[in-house]
């Protein structure tokens, strides 16, 4: 199976920073890699897809980069309804795996 | 826009079977392969595995052949039975559809997800 590693697992952020999350597979996904956002009680939502795609409705503050197997999710400047937990995904192979998630809290 | 919805038992005794069904409306089932994916409480997302609407499956060989993913097309549906469950298997379930190919499949749309618990 493909690991997905998250990083940071949590971060502490304030409204207008600039976020960044790290994912890294154990071996190269080429750029088949998702991000979803989760809030609590909630289904996981499509952020961006194909590593840097943003998914329609998807606010222009997300973005996301990477290909073969470091990826990054960045937040251009959190918003109040931003905080929550963010899971990458790769569709490279099956079993598809996510990371971990990383929460992303209110400082 | 496409909307799912996951129905079945909230409550699941220990070696019994578990069954969901997800139902889809505002889209055909047709063309699409949709997903299973659960996540036990207070912890991350584990992919179960998709089902094709022509009837093709693939699954998560760490659920060991327990889980059977299947499709009824002519009501919208597709559907999860997991058997011999355990406490383990406590989590909420969520249905999802696999977007297409040229987006690298992606899970983009999702249910709501439904609580199972696992007890006598």
């Amino acid at each position: 199976d493909i690991q997905m590693t998250q990083s940071p697992s949590s971060l502490s952020a304030s409204v207008g920073d600039r976020v960044t999350i790290t994912c890294r597979a154990s071996q190269s996904i080429s750029n088949y890699l998702n991000w979803y956002q989760q809030k609590p009680g909630k289904a996981p939502k499509l952020l961006i897809y194909a590593a840097s795609s943003l998914q329609s409705g998807v606010p222009s503050r997300f973005s996301g980069s990477g290909s073969g197997t470091d990826f990054t999710l960045t937040i251009t400047s959190l918003q109040p309804e931003d905080f929550a937990t963010y899971y990458c995904q790769q569709s490279y192979n099956t079993p598809w795996t996510f990371g971990q998630g990383t929460k992303v809290e209110i400082k | 826009q496409v909307q799912l919805l996951e129905s079945g038992p909230g409550l699941v005794k220990p070696s019994e079977t578990l069954s969901l069904t997800c139902t889809v409306s505002g889209g055909s089932i047709s063309g699409y392969s949709w997903s299973w994916i659960r996540q036990p409480p207070g912890k991350g997302l584990e992919w179960i595995g998709y089902v094709y609407y022509s009837g093709n499956t693939n699954h998560n060989p760490s659920l060991t052949s327990r889980a059977t993913i299947s499709v009824d097309t002519s009501k919208n549906q597709f559907s999860l039975r997991l058997s011999s469950v355990t406490a383990a298997d406590t989590a909420v379930y969520y249905c999802a559809r696999v977007g297409s190919r040229s987006s690298l499949w992606p899970l983009d749309y999702w249910g709501q997800g439904t609580l199972v618990t696992v007890s006598s």
